[in-house]
């Protein structure tokens, strides 16, 4: 079965280090997308992309970037880890001509001590 | 003023009673309207799904948007335990899925 995942689940790490959550998914969709989940916030688009070497900004980019050298994954890297972005990373996929449904991981937790 | 406004709960009904869930959205550029479910420590999934106002039904859970007033809504009948999760509501525009904060419900056994 087709199926998106992330790794790893779980991380803990320092403030400034560089850290990248990976994201794999086996669905052949063009579309990948990287959310972050904060109470009282909902989910928040960090960055995506509609195809092979396409990546766009979201609305809270800063400090995050991502690259798409092939369909199936697209990783989010924290250039210098912050405090502020300890949260819960979500990456999903949809197909390009219907954007009705995206295809959730199962999220990763970090934590920058 | 927020694209997608959703009252984040907790909101709390006893098991069999019928739930109803909202969200309001400022963009009247949204083409799809869509509800997600997410139980905790998982990703969302999707509920369902419309295009056009009107009502579209799946089994207890129906799916009502009112464009005119830029009001959509979720409606559990005969609510389960199983359905204590959290419910995002979302709409898209420009390929992007722009999420609501997510009402969490408890269904009280």
């Amino acid at each position: 079965d087709a199926e998106i995942t992330q790794s790893p689940r779980h991380k803990i790490t320092e403030t400034g280090r560089q850290v990248t959550l990976a994201c794999h998914q086996t669905w052949n969709h063009n579309n990948m997308f990287w959310y972050r989940q904060d109470l009282g916030h909902g989910l928040r688009l960090i960055h995506y992309s509609y195809g092979v070497h396409d990546t766009n900004k979201g609305e809270v980019s800063d400090g995050y970037s991502v690259s798409r050298s092939n369909t199936e994954d697209l990783p989010l890297t924290l250039e210098s880890a912050a405090s502020s972005q300890t949260s819960v990373y979500f990456c999903a996929s949809s197909e390009r001509e219907e954007n009705t449904e995206a295809f959730f991981g199962q999220g990763t937790r970090l934590t920058v001590v | 003023q927020k694209e997608v406004e959703q009252d984040p709960g907790p909101l709390s009904v006893p098991e069999g009673a019928i739930v109803s869930l909202n969200c309001t959205y400022s963009n009247s550029a949204f083409q799809y309207f869509m509800w997600y479910r997410q139980y905790s420590r998982k990703g969302p999934e999707l509920l369902m799904y419309t295009y056009s106002s009107g009502n579209k039904e799946d089994g207890r859970f129906t799916a009502q948007v009112d464009k005119s007033s830029k009001y959509i809504s979720l409606f559990i009948r005969d609510s389960q335990p199983s359905d204590s999760a959290t419910y995002l509501c979302a709409m898209n525009r420009d390929d992007k899925i722009i999420f609501g904060k997510g009402t969490r419900l408890h269904i009280l056994p």
